[in-house]
């Protein structure tokens, strides 16, 4: 089974640069998570969906970042302007409780983003 | 909001030696999680405690959930290199929110 599928790997923007990142979920799982990892700390949840509907989008910072999973499955993570505080690691993960029992978050690789 | 704090920040031990990382929350806990993550990776999950006093096993690392559930702990027994990582709580509040992390160092 392909886990959670992530591109780009990295990507170096200038800043006030856009950028964007794409999330394939595992199949069949109905939650996709957006998090940003900055170095040395804890993931931070960005957004959640369930299915194409967020949930939670309350840390999205929404003057800048956008995000959309229009037909419940891949999803898309804009950022417009980049800011060099933008410049992190940032994590897809995907769930499904009703597969697990638990709702176990896996995730991918991630996106390491630079802004200079 | 949702306060969750792990220590030690780092540890690091010789290998053979036993390892402890504790997770504690302000409020109490309908579950909790623990991830780990090596260097330059991704979070991967290891377990959930769901039941106050809970103790779970995976060969050599025992995880404790509070009689209280306001804190959980994952022990390591006789660490070995392959344990170097960071590791993550993460309990569910409004939200999910992962801990602070304690990053452990494995010396040969």
């Amino acid at each position: 089974e392909a886990g959670v599928v992530q591109s780009p790997r990295y990507k170096i923007i200038e800043k006030k640069q856009p950028v964007a990142f794409w999330c394939n979920p595992i199949s069949g799982h109905n939650t996709l998570y957006w998090y940003r990892q900055n170095l040395g700390q804890g993931p931070e949840l960005l957004i959640r969906y369930e299915n194409e509907e967020a949930v939670d989008d309350s840390q999205l910072p929404k003057d800048r970042f956008s995000a959309e999973r229009l037909k419940g499955v891949d999803s898309t993570l804009k950022i417009q302007p980049a800011e060099l505080g933008d410049s992190a690691v940032y994590l897809c993960a995907s769930s499904s409780y009703l597969l697990a029992g638990v709702e176990t978050q896996y995730f991918g690789p991630g996106t390491r983003l630079l802004v200079l | 909001g949702q306060q969750v704090m792990q220590i030690p920040q780092y540890q690091h031990v010789q290998e053979g030696e036993d390892f402890t990382t504790y997770c504690n929350s302000s409020t109490t806990l309908s579950n909790i999680q623990w991830y780990k993550q090596r260097p330059g990776g991704h979070p991967v999950f290891l377990i959930q405690l769901v039941k106050s006093g809970e103790v779970k096993k995976q060969k050599r690392l025992t995880f404790q959930f509070g009689e209280a559930k306001k804190n959980s702990s994952l022990h390591i027994t006789a660490t070995q290199t392959t344990d170097v990582g960071t590791y993550f709580c993460g309990v569910t509040g409004n939200q999910f929110y992962f801990g602070t992390g304690t990053s452990l160092t494995v010396i040969p």
